[in-house]
């Protein structure tokens, strides 16, 4: 039974492109999160995908937004690059409810230049 | 202040030896109680979690809530080399699901 599956593990980026990331739910699950990890930090929540739409949001800017797809997948799209961007992006699967039961990808390296 | 303080450490200890590690938060509104194992270039896998105040002991590991203190607790007994990982503490209150997270202690156990 696969995991969560992220991609890609890393990535360059230049101070104001775009990227996109991705994120297959564990067999399951219904409920993406999105998680931001700063170095030496605490997975910080970006936002929620259940039913195709964004159900809750932490303290993020425009700039990040995301997409579900009708087979749970998700994708985080950041935009105008930031070097503050820098960071693990995890993604953590759930069904609704069971907030105990994330399982987290193992994360996508962004590093922005 | 931040809603959950968690100790970076590094915390340092032979192979055998009782570990504490421990979180403090500030939002009394908490309610549900996690652990998280994070291994380097990996995601974080739960451990544990309890419900309100309380212990809750599995193999190894005990986790501890004393909410009247707002602090949680896990014990890890004989440690072994494996254990070495970064340890988070999450919580959440019983509306929104979306668990808060410290910033994690590093763990490191010696042979």
């Amino acid at each position: 039974d696969a995991g969560v599956t992220q991609s890609p593990t890393h990535l360059i980026k230049t101070r104001g492109q775009q990227v996109t990331l991705r994120c297959s739910p564990k067999s399951g699950h219904d409920t993406v999160s999105w998680y931001q990890q700063a170095l030496g930090q605490g997975p910080q929540f970006i936002f929620q995908y259940y039913e195709e739409e964004e159900r809750q949001r932490g303290n993020f800017p425009d700039r990040f937004s995301g997409h579900q797809f009708p087979n749970y997948s998700s994708e985080l799209n950041v935009n105008a690059l930031l070097l503050g961007d820098s960071a693990l992006y995890l993604c953590a699967s759930s069904t609704r409810t069971a907030f105990y039961g994330y399982t987290f990808g193992s994360g996508t390296r962004l590093t922005v230049v | 202040q931040k809603e959950v303080e968690q100790d970076p450490g590094p915390l340092s200890v032979p192979e055998g030896a009782i570990v504490s590690l421990n979180c403090t938060y500030s939002n009394s509104a908490f309610q549900y109680f996690m652990w998280y194992r994070q291994y380097s270039r990996k995601g974080p896998e739960l451990l544990m979690y309890t419900y309100s105040s309380g212990n809750k002991e599995d193999g190894r590991f005990t986790a501890q809530v004393d909410k009247s203190s707002k602090y949680i607790s896990l014990f890890i007994r004989d440690s072994q080399p494996s254990d070495s990982a970064t340890y988070l503490c999450a919580m959440t209150t019983g509306g929104s699901y979306i668990p808060t997270f410290g910033r994690g202690t590093s763990l490191i156990v010696h042979p």
